[in-house]
């Protein structure tokens, strides 16, 4: 399967611990985005990656947040002292990049619930 | 923040029947609306696309209407059938490509 693969698929944890979620783009897609979807809700967008570079934050990502994509492939996405609220399936997607309106191909996503 | 808004929230069709979802958008120039199909527990995946300079796109069972004065489009999916049965979100793609997507539709075609 090529397609983006993310990890883990779901996440239990207890308010205030910290959770991490890894996702792999389609090989060689230089952009990369996340987003959140809470129930019966369109995904939201939190930040996106060209390359290495994070160019651009979501308000909706607190300073608790905090995404890296280190070499330009892989990008986790960390959240400190998870609140209540977090509990939503996190989405990542990627494109070729480079080219507006090209398609953004999305993971099958991470369900976090906070307890 | 730009919104789009969807309707109707769901949606439920004989099969074979036409599935109708509208959503309209305010403001500024978008030049990419993308509609997603999403099934439970998975990721949205893009079923269908169009830009501003044509009023209107088919694949296959799918079209897409543009109107671009009206801010509106919306998704047809004719001849319903039960693997259609999803959630749908139509989409505006704003600078660095992010989308901004619709509150999503519940479709249910029934057999």
């Amino acid at each position: 399967d090529t397609g983006v693969s993310q990890d883990p698929r779901h996440k239990i944890t207890k308010r205030g611990q910290n959770v991490t979620f890894r996702c792999d783009p389609i090989s060689e897609h230089n952009r990369l985005y996340w987003y959140r979807q809470t129930l019966g809700q369109g995904p939201e967008f939190l930040t996106y990656f060209q390359n290495e570079a994070q160019l651009e934050k979501s308000r909706l990502l607190s300073d608790r947040f905090s995404a890296e994509r280190p070499k330009g492939s892989f990008s986790t996405l960390e959240i400190q002292r998870t609140e209540q609220g977090d509990s939503a399936m996190y989405l990542c997607a990627s494109t070729p990049g480079f080219l507006e309106g090209e398609t953004q191909y999305f993971g099958p996503g991470t369900r976090l619930l906070v307890l | 923040q730009q919104q789009v808004k969807q309707s109707p929230q769901s949606l439920i069709v004989q099969k074979g029947g036409i599935s109708i979802i509208n959503c309209a958008y305010e403001n500024t120039a978008f030049d990419y609306f993308p509609w997603y199909q999403q099934f439970p527990g998975k990721g949205p995946a893009l079923l269908i696309a169009i830009r501003p300079d044509v009023s209107e796109k088919k694949e296959g069972r799918f079209t897409i209407s543009f109107n671009k004065s009206a801010k509106q489009f919306s998704l047809h999916i004719m001849d319903s059938q039960p693997g259609d049965s999803a959630t749908y979100f139509c989409a505006i793609k704003a600078a660095g490509n992010k989308l901004t997507f619709g509150g999503g539709t519940r479709v249910l075609v029934k057999p």
